[in-house]
């Protein structure tokens, strides 16, 4: 069973809005991070966090911007959708060194 | 740069047959991770193996690491409709896991 959860798992949006990606872990791990994936191809590093206010930018530039304020929880937010950022987004954690990671289900953004 | 490159890109099979994918990696390791993604799902961490062990199992998995030509495998035996997946392998560098571009599987009635 997952112990880290995304939502909303579908979202379909309008260009220009705002949009929050929510995704939270039960697990007390304090490395999570975000992936962004096309259908069938690699994923992307995008951001990820070492921890409570620790937030750093990931290999692939992204315009979604992310905050760590409670361990447990770390939303992505884009300011104004546009079409190209349609694409999956998977959250996930990491205890310690050694260990994998543990996903979430992902959030599929469709923006038209 | 991708670290891992996964070999072959797709693979069909028939039902209990086995498969083997195929991993390459550029730099030094601590270790290395296999994943299953089903479509549209998240990924599953299926095995870890680490830079001081040849070979480990898991039920129907075996995976292989070869530090010297910078090389993993992954076998499923007797494969089952269920193996139906993405398998990605990863890598980790500065402390982030980093994946290669996955071996679509499908796995023939």
């Amino acid at each position: 069973e997952a112990d880290i959860y995304q939502t909303p798992r579908y979202l379909v949006i309008g260009t220009g809005k705002k949009i929050t990606l929510e995704c939270s872990q039960t697990m007390g791990h304090d490395k999570m991070y975000w992936y962004q994936q096309d259908p069938g191809m690699e994923l992307h590093l995008i951001h990820y966090s070492y921890g409570v206010n620790s937030t750093e930018k990931g290999d692939l530039s992204s315009e979604s911007t992310v905050s760590r304020i409670r361990t447990e929880h770390f939303p992505l937010t884009l300011e104004s959708a546009r079409p190209s950022h349609t694409s999956q987004y998977l959250c996930a954690s990491r205890g310690g060194s050694g260990l994998g990671y543990t996903f979430g289900s992902g959030t599929r953004l469709t923006v038209v | 740069s991708q670290q891992g490159e996964e070999d072959p890109q797709a693979l069909s099979i028939q039902e209990g047959e086995n498969a083997t994918m195929n991993c390459s990696y550029k730099t030094s390791i601590n270790n290395l991770q296999w994943y299953r993604q089903n479509s549209g799902r998240g990924l599953v961490h299926l095995i870890l193996i680490r830079s001081n062990e040849r070979e480990k199992h898991s039920g129907r998995l075996r995976v292989t690491l070869d530090t010297s030509k910078k090389s993993s495998s992954l076998l499923i035996t007797a494969s089952r409709a269920a193996d139906t997946a993405s398998y990605f392998c990863a890598t980790l560098r500065d402390d982030k896991i980093i994946f290669g571009k996955g071996t679509r599987l499908h796995i023939l009635p």
